[in-house]
């Protein structure tokens, strides 16, 4: 067990609907990020967020938005859904700073759009 | 931009014996991090083992170590004395030495024949 936990597990949405995905990080840990995983293949970054303030993003569109609350705990947020969207999402927590941070993986979320 | 290449989508191993598992990346920078993660059926991202890329010397978890080539950009996963409870989805990830941003490869999976 590494600490971060994620809610829910799994979820099924029609496409067009919003969707809130969240994230409990590790005791400790000020940085969240997010990670899409398709079927088959390697996660893909989302963003990142530190101290409440997005700090990177990958190629993913604006209707994917997030939050960082101040207890470092994290939220997803996905507007118009579409199939695509059908993945294993990701939360990862680490540490801030030192030469070295380890990124701790939760469970995932599996997201379905039907 | 950085990539990560696995060019075995699948590997297997008889338990108690010795597999390798490939990983190439390209990447501009001269220091960064490499990982091997372990993702079970749990969907669990697990932490193998770490590689800093200034460091000459192979890194070794116990049964797990890699192989770690910066000119060739190759950075290999031995596990010796397979157990069952080595199989999985294996990815190699890559990480720049500021922030926590991971780029994944593709993944292998590898599968332990009793």
């Amino acid at each position: 067990e590494t600490g971060v936990t994620q809610s829910p597990t799994h979820l099924i949405k029609t496409r067009g609907q919003q969707v809130t995905l969240r994230c409990s990080s590790q005791s400790g840990h000020n940085t969240v990020s997010w990670y899409q995983q398709a079927l088959g293949q390697g996660p893909q970054f989302i963003f990142q967020y530190y101290r409440e303030e997005e700090n990177g993003r990958g190629n993913f569109p604006p209707r994917f938005s997030g939050l960082q609350f101040p207890n470092y705990s994290s939220e997803l947020n996905v507007n118009a859904l579409e199939l695509d969207d059908s993945a294993l999402y990701l939360c990862a927590s680490s540490p801030r700073g030192g030469v070295y941070t380890e990124a701790f993986f939760g469970q995932g979320t599996r997201l379905t759009v039907v | 931009a950085q990539t990560v290449t696995q060019s075995q989508p699948e590997m297997s191993v008889q338990e108690a014996e010795t597999v390798t598992l490939s990983c190439t990346y390209d990447t501009s920078e001269s220091d960064y991090y490499l990982f091997w993660y372990k993702q079970p059926p749990s969907r669990q991202m697990i932490l193998v083992i770490r590689q800093e890329a200034y460091k000459q010397q192979n890194a070794t978890e116990n049964r797990f170590s890699v192989n770690f080539q910066k000119a060739a950009k190759s950075f290999s996963l031995k596990i010796s004395d397979s157990q069952l409870g080595d199989a999985a989805m294996y990815f190699c990830a890559y990480r720049e030495t500021s922030g926590s941003r991971l780029t994944f490869g593709e993944g292998t999976q590898l599968t332990v024949n009793p």
